[in-house]
């Protein structure tokens, strides 16, 4: 069965860098795709985007130029940091399993909120 | 970006009735369209992927169909613990695009 669990500080000042890790059993990432998804409190789902198999990635345009995403194919976990936040920012993040062929997002982690404060 | 536009965003239903749910792709997307469940505190749960292929251990109640850039997701008799939001995502391209949600609510 496979798990992935979010790991990461709860609160981050606005202008500073969110950092969250995923951590990944009952798969190896280089099977998989792997992607970052966000929740604003009350709102719907906003995708952030993916890394590969071959650790290539693809981005939502609309927080492109904020995001990295990468992975340790060999520690089985992958990460996200995302820079200069703002209260927008303000989520839960989801990490989750682009599953077999084309079934697509079918594993989530649990979930972090991470609130940007000062 | 492919914008997912789906209705209602609410909902108000006994158990027993049958729900459907709509998402409108703005352009050709094939029959790539997942749809999730979603209770408070917790993670999506995927229901439906490639619009109409049950995920295993959901129940047969649920189904998905599509027509055209239309898709629909049904409960054929809703239970109580299908009280919740229902989104679709599109699996067709990046970015990743998800409807609006539909919460499901009890009458």
């Amino acid at each position: 069965q496979v798990q992935l669990q979010e790991s990461g500080p709860g609160l981050v000042k606005p202008s500073e860098t969110l950092s969250l890790a995923c951590s990944v059993s009952g798969g190896s990432l280089r099977s998989y795709y792997w992607s970052w998804i966000r929740q604003p409190p009350g709102k719907g789902l906003e995708w952030i985007g993916y890394i590969d198999s071959s650790g290539s990635t693809k981005f939502n345009p609309s927080l492109k130029s904020r995001v990295t995403i990468s992975a340790d194919m060999s520690e089985s976990h992958f990460s996200l940091k995302m820079t200069s936040v703002t209260a927008a920012d303000t989520a839960v993040y989801f990490c989750a399993r682009h599953g077999p062929g084309i079934v697509d997002l079918d594993y989530w982690g649990r979930g972090i909120l991470v609130t940007v404060s000062s | 970006d492919i914008q997912m536009t789906q209705s209602p965003s609410s909902l108000s239903a006994s158990v027993g009735d049958r729900v459907t749910i709509t998402c409108r792709a703005s352009q050709n997307i094939r029959f790539y369209l997942n749809w999730y469940q979603q209770k408070p505190g917790k993670a999506p749960n995927l229901l439906i992927y490639t619009a109409s292929s049950l995920q295993g251990g959901v129940p047969s109640r649920f189904s998905g169909n599509v027509s055209g850039t239309d898709f629909t997701l049904t409960i054929s008799s809703l239970q109580p613990e299908d009280f919740a939001t229902y989104y679709c995502l599109q699996t067709y391209t990046t970015p990743r695009t998800f409807g609006q949600g539909t919460k499901v609510e009890l009458k």
